[in-house]
């Protein structure tokens, strides 16, 4: 069975301090890995995917990278509004998602 | 851009009641899942459509079933509702092209609280 593991659960950042989120994952046939940002109560808002080993990818403070068994979501200089949830989903069969890291950025 | 809406976005049912929601994908997509989200959890696949085709089946109970219709939106509908139903319920849209994978993209969810 697919499994996506994210670490750590909750992470707390003073803005500017930056981090990295990690997702591992044992998976048959992965065709991509999914990050997405997930605020309360609201749905899932696509990041980034990543499909081969090697790959990485960035978006404003937000830099996805993927080896052969984890991604790395490093944040750089967070500010306050990159509070949320971040998901990691592995695509197989279906999408598998993690249990998410809840990053929470103090100003 | 189009985003997928999802309606209603708040819905409150009795047990044993019975719950219709909607999705309308982006444009040009031809694939529609259904997610449920309990509290503090992930999302959980429950099922999806390819051109108004069942694609694929996970974890949706018995008493729920749903259908991708001709303009390419999408109902689930929920029977003899049960407290465990409550959850969040995400839809998601894609583009399936060639059989190569497409992204996500989720709509903003129908909160679904039974009493």
């Amino acid at each position: 069975e697919d499994q996506v593991t994210q670490s750590p659960e909750a992470l707390r950042l003073q803005e500017g301090e930056s981090s990295s989120l990690n997702c591992s994952y044992t998976v048959s046939g992965l065709r991509g890995l999914f990050w997405y940002r997930q605020d309360p109560g609201k749905g899932p808002e696509f990041l980034f995917t990543l499909y081969s080993a090697g790959e990485e990818k960035e978006k404003e403070r937000l830099k996805a990278t993927l080896t052969k068994k984890e991604s790395f979501l490093h944040i750089t200089a967070p500010k306050p509004e990159d509070s949320a949830t971040y998901l990691c989903a592995v695509q197989a069969y279906k999408l598998s998602f993690g249990a998410g890291t809840t990053v929470t950025v103090r100003a | 851009a189009a985003g997928v809406i999802q309606s209603p976005r708040h819905l409150i049912k009795e047990k044993r009641e019975t719950a219709t929601l909607k999705c309308y994908p982006i444009p040009r997509h031809d694939t529609v899942y259904w997610y449920q989200q309990g509290p503090g959890q992930d999302p959980q696949f429950l099922i999806s459509f390819y051109e108004k085709m069942q694609s694929d089946k996970g974890s949706i109970p018995d008493r729920f079933s749903a259908q991708q219709f001709s303009d390419y939106h999408s109902e689930l509908n929920m029977s003899s509702l049960e407290l465990g139903d409550s959850a969040l319920y995400f839809c998601a849209s894609s583009a399936f092209r060639d059989r190569e994978l497409d992204t996500q993209y989720f709509g903003p969810g129908t909160r679904l609280t039974v009493l």
